[in-house]
Formats: structure tokens, sequence, C-alpha cells
């Protein structure tokens, strides 16, 4: 059981926007920067959203992020064929003092 | 460019030990922080060890507290995680990450991952 809820699964046509959410409390989100990795399959994750809303240089701004009080989104839009993989999301806990990660969302482009 | 390159890992016993390396090149080692984290086999990430950039600072997940510890080499740019009374949940993938700073903050920001080494804790 993560301390960050995502939802299992999330799938979308190409050219669709899809939301993947990430819902958490006052001890992770609430306090702490909220960041979202992309995990294409059998490799290493790749860090695709950092600080809430902010994208390292070389991702698409087809990716964006946002963060309200306890829960933050992923959002994918004009989705391509090569944006399906695993997302987590991820947030400094400071009950436990250390990292969390989302369960994960497996993203299926149709 | 930066490269992480894990190694050590196996298949070992329920109770046993094992050490996982992770040798570090492209950068300077002693710059940044570093983080351990694992994949059991169909399964999400899960953050396992944090160390500062000398070492002086150690964090861990309350799964490996107490079993694991992590260390690193700056002589060698090479980090470590020291595993003992591994357990058959312990088995997964474990990948190293360069962390953005030199020292563990209330951030996960990995810029950098190696491509991991299995562990397989079995009888």
């Amino acid at each position: 059981q993560s301390v960050l809820t995502q939802p299992p699964s999330a799938s979308g046509t190409p050219g669709q926007r899809v939301t993947i959410s990430c819902s958490g409390s006052s001890s992770n989100i609430g306090s702490n920067y909220v960041y979202w990795y992309q995990q294409l399959p059998g490799t290493a994750p790749k860090l695709l959203i950092y600080r809430n809303n902010q994208r390292p240089s070389g991702v698409p701004d087809r990716f964006s992020g946002s963060k309200s009080g306890t829960s933050a989104s992923l959002a994918i839009s004009g989705l391509r064929s090569e944006d399906e993989a695993d997302y987590y999301c991820a947030v400094w806990d400071d009950s436990l003092s250390g990292v969390v990660f989302g369960g994960g969302t497996k993203l299926t482009v149709l | 460019q930066v490269h992480l390159v894990e190694s050590g890992g196996g298949v070992v016993q329920p109770g046993r030990s094992l050490r996982l390396s992770c040798a570090a090149s492209g950068f300077t080692f002693t710059s940044y922080a570093m983080h351990w984290v694992r994949q059991a086999p169909g399964k999400g990430l899960d953050w396992v060890a944090g160390t500062s950039y000398d070492g002086s600072y150690e964090y861990y997940a309350d799964s490996v507290k107490g079993r694991f510890t992590i260390s690193r080499d700056n002589s060698k740019n090479t980090l470590y995680l020291q595993m003992n009374s591994l357990r058959v949940e312990d088995t997964a993938v474990y990948y190293c990450a360069r962390y953005w700073s030199p020292a563990v903050t209330a951030e996960v920001y990995f810029d950098y991952w190696g491509q991991g080494t299995l562990v397989t804790v079995s009888s």
C-alpha cells in the first residue's frame, strides 16, 4: 500500500489529453514539491516533472504538472504512442524523513 | 557524460548478505548526494536509502532500516549498499540514482539513474 495513491491504469487515443492523479497527505504533497517519473518498458525511470510543474531540458511541453493541496496531477496532451509507459509521482515525506513513490500508473495508448 | 553502473546483484538465500556497488563516472562524484531505489518484479518504485555527498548523512526507508547500510567511497567514485538479513521481499532490481544537490533535502530530484542490478532472495 503506497503512501501516495495513483490510479493503476489510464488510457487514451493518439492526440488526446490524459491526466494522472496522485493523492497524498499534509506530510508529503501538502508540504513538499511533487516530482513525476516516466518509466518506459525495460528501462530505468526518467525525470519528467520537477518541483510540481517544471520540465527538465528535453522534456516536451506536452507534459505538464500541477499541485493543489494534498493532490497533484500529470497531464499529457497530444498523446503519442511513445508515451506508453509507467508514470510515478514522488515526494519527500516529512513524517517518514524519506522519499515516497506512488504505486504507478500504466498508460496505454489505444 | 554521466554513467552509473550497478553491480553485485545475484541470487542469495534468506538471511544472508550481499553488497551492491554503483560505479560513477562523467561527473564530480563528491558534489552530489546519491540514492538507491528498488523495483520488485512487476511492481512499482520503492525508495531504499540516500546519502549526502560526503557520506555524513544517511536516510533509510523503514522497511530496510537496521538491515541495509548505504555508504560511499569518494576516492573510488563508488556508492555501496550493504544488505544484511535479506528477506524474500527484498527481491528487486536495485537502481542507484544521482541526486541534484550535495545534501539530501526535501526533494526527489533524481537526474540520472543506472541500469539496475537484480537481487533475488530465494531458498
